[in-house]
């Protein structure tokens, strides 16, 4: 059974300011999936990552996955107040996402 | 547009009344799941349809049913409902089982 790790679970920044976002899992996965989840809104789709060493980035957000350490990251640089969501990783194993508990950021000006 | 369609989007019920909430996607998707979102725990699966008459358990199945009699539809049955049963929940869908999955706008059930 995957098991899927967030840390932090909660974090508060200062606008201007870089952070990361890690999300480790317990056994193999194929791909991970990277979602934003806006206060009482649906989730949607940030970044598929495909394979080891994989990069993918849009506006401050920038994801990577380590498939040999089993573990993404999700790095926010110079954070603005629209990035403040729940950020939420899923990798896949068996043809099944595992979500994990979320990150819920918090963006302070 | 492509999209997800939940209702109701809110829903207030007592212990023990059958309540249904309806899922619909426009993107002739195979795929589709449900799941429910609760403080702390993230969203966890509850059902899943690879197709039309095929339908699996999830990690939290009991006290749901589910029903895929037309490809575009995915309702979520709760037929004795209780407490522990609120929460959000949300429909997905995606091409196959695995891809991206496409989240509906949610529906807050509370039951009393």
């Amino acid at each position: 059974e995957l098991k899927v790790e967030q840390n932090p679970l909660f974090l508060s920044m200062q606008e201007g300011k870089n952070y990361t976002i890690y999300c480790n899992y317990s056994t193999t996965s194929d791909r991970l999936y990277w979602y934003r989840q806006d206060p009482g809104k649906s989730l949607e789709s940030l970044f598929v990552l495909l394979s080891n060493g994989a990069v993918k980035q849009e506006g401050r957000l920038m994801a990577s996955l380590d498939t040999k350490a089993r573990l993404s990251t999700l790095h926010i640089t110079a954070a603005v107040h629209d990035l403040s969501a729940t950020y939420f990783c899923a990798p896949r194993s068996a043809r099944q996402l595992t979500f994990g508990s979320g990150t819920q950021l918090t963006v302070l000006p | 547009e492509a999209q997800v369609t939940q209702n109701p989007r809110y829903l207030i019920t007592v212990t023990g009344k059958k309540l249904t909430v309806t899922c619909s996607q426009n993107m002739n998707h195979e795929y589709m799941s449900w799941y429910r979102q609760d403080p702390g725990l993230g969203l966890r699966q509850i059902y899943y349809s690879m197709n039309v008459e095929v339908t699996d358990k999830g990690d939290v199945p009991e006290g749901y049913k589910v029903s895929r009699k037309e490809k575009r539809n995915f309702p979520l049955i709760l037929e004795s409902p209780s407490p522990n049963q609120t929460s959000l929940y949300f429909c997905a869908s995606s091409p196959g089982k695995g891809l991206e999955q496409y989240f509906g706008p949610g529906t807050r059930l509370t039951v009393t």
